[in-house]
């Protein structure tokens, strides 16, 4: 069963706006970690953020900004006056116990379009 | 500069062909990874090294063959590959395996076997 759900394939947006990345997570556990990591066309996955799941504080960096809701089991991530760097598939991950020693499940991906 | 590097970062070969990718993480982390990115799938994780002593193979075909020389160094050897073994491979390291580590990835191998 999927434990990362992004149900954004892509997403394209104009230069300057907003963009919002969904992310739904199902695991058993009370203590858990999410991530989210960026990878560019270049092929690096470059690591975002981290949580824990008894963290509930959004988080600001920047541009970007993200929204842990434990009640809907979401970790949403918000790109702010988006740029064209921006453009990059975009992955959250879940570390838990369920299933093994806590490897990361990643979602699909979301693939960020933005255009000039 | 990032903290693992992986060359080469591009390679074609034979299905005959021997060859293998180098990572090497200056982060002085504990545990590195292989991942496979294919096309139009998720990440898989191939295999695990914690403390230079491998702890997972999902599965992995023997045509691939890791090996970790110490704590600093991955590679991974190829032989006799398959078209569809064409893809991104990822190196990976974090401080230790396990619950709630941040892995970081280096920048990849794309790798086309024809």
């Amino acid at each position: 069963a999927q434990k990362v759900t992004q149900a954004q394939t892509e997403i394209s947006v104009v230069e300057k706006e907003d963009v919002t990345l969904d992310c739904v997570y199902e695991t058993r556990d009370t203590t858990y970690y999410l991530f989210w990591y960026k990878q560019p066309p270049s092929g690096e996955l470059v690591f975002l953020i981290r949580r824990n799941s008894f963290d509930e504080q959004n988080e600001i960096s920047g541009r970007y900004s993200w929204n842990f809701q434990k009640s809907t089991s979401s970790f949403n991530f918000t790109i702010t006056a988006s740029q064209v760097v921006d453009s990059a598939v975009y992955f959250c991950a879940l570390s838990d116990l369920t299933d093994s020693w806590g490897k990361l499940q990643f979602g699909a991906g979301t693939q960020v379009v933005v255009t000039p | 500069e990032t903290g693992v590097t992986q060359t080469p970062r591009h390679l074609v070969m034979g299905m005959t062909n021997k060859k293998s990718l180098k990572c090497e993480q200056h982060l002085g982390h504990n545990a590195m990874y292989w991942y496979k990115q294919s096309a139009k799938k998720p990440l898989e994780l191939m295999f695990v090294y914690s403390l230079e002593e491998r702890v997972e193979n999902n599965s992995v075909p023997s045509r691939f063959s890791p090996e970790c020389p110490n704590s600093s160094h991955l590679f991974l050897h190829l032989h006799t590959l398959q078209p569809e073994d064409s893809a991104l491979y990822l190196c990976a390291s974090s401080q230790d395996r396990g619950f709630g580590n941040t892995i970081y990835f280096g920048e990849g191998s794309w790798l086309t076997v024809v």
